[in-house]
């Protein structure tokens, strides 16, 4: 079984501030690692894929790191405004196949 | 522009009886998939499609099947649905099974088992 963890589970703060999260996911075997963010009533939608050790990606104030020697992925949010609000899950690929193993997510909110 | 549509968004069945939820699909994918979510739980796949070809995850109940008719079709039946299967129903595609492809979700259907 493959342990994909995110923390937190929720995180609150102000309209403007900065933040990022964190996904872990077994440093053996990884072949991809990808982020979605999920608004309420809405469908998942895929931020980045990465693949590369040290690949970092980036989407207007949204950006991610990847570390696969030790199994780890930040998502970070510059400048959070109040429709960044949503769950943002992580899921990991460990093999040449696209099954996607995926973290509990981080739940945000954002306050004007 | 919808691209993965999922019919119905709520769904509410009675234990034990059989319920079939839809996904459909315009991006011509060759992949579909389908997860089930449980409450502040990870998505966890059930099963998926290459084309014809069914494969399912080793831990997912015989009570759920899946049926691909055609490429943009795909059907989730729960045969006997217990209140352990309340859950959100995500489908997914992708256009090939190679790691690292993008999927795209449908929106979910939540079941409800009364």
């Amino acid at each position: 079984i493959l342990n994909v963890e995110q923390s937190p589970q929720s995180l609150h703060v102000q309209e403007g501030d900065s933040t990022n999260f964190t996904c872990s996911f077994p440093s053996s075997n990884f072949y991809a690692l990808h982020w979605y963010r999920w608004e309420t009533a809405k469908s998942p939608e895929a931020l980045f894929v990465m693949t590369l050790n040290g690949d970092e990606k980036k989407k207007g104030r949204i950006s991610a790191t990847l570390n696969t020697k030790e199994g780890y992925s930040y998502l970070y949010i510059k400048g959070s405004q109040p429709e960044d609000s949503a769950t943002y899950l992580c899921a990991f690929n460990n093999n040449a196949g696209n099954m996607l193993t995926f973290g509990g997510g981080t739940r945000l909110m954002v306050k004007p | 522009d919808a691209m993965v549509i999922q019919n119905p968004r709520y769904q509410v069945t009675q234990f034990g009886k059989p319920v079939t939820l839809s996904c459909s699909q315009t991006l011509n994918h060759n992949v579909m998939y389908w997860y089930q979510q449980k409450s502040s739980q990870a998505p966890k796949l059930l099963f998926h499609y290459y084309d014809k070809d069914f494969n399912n995850e080793a831990d997912t109940p015989d009570n759920f099947q899946s049926r691909r008719p055609n490429t943009s079709f795909c059907f989730l039946d729960i045969r006997s649905p217990g209140l352990g299967d309340a859950a959100m129903y995500l489908c997914a595609t992708s256009r090939e099974s190679l790691g690292g492809a993008e999927q795209y979700f449908g929106p979910g259907t939540r079941l409800t088992v009364t």
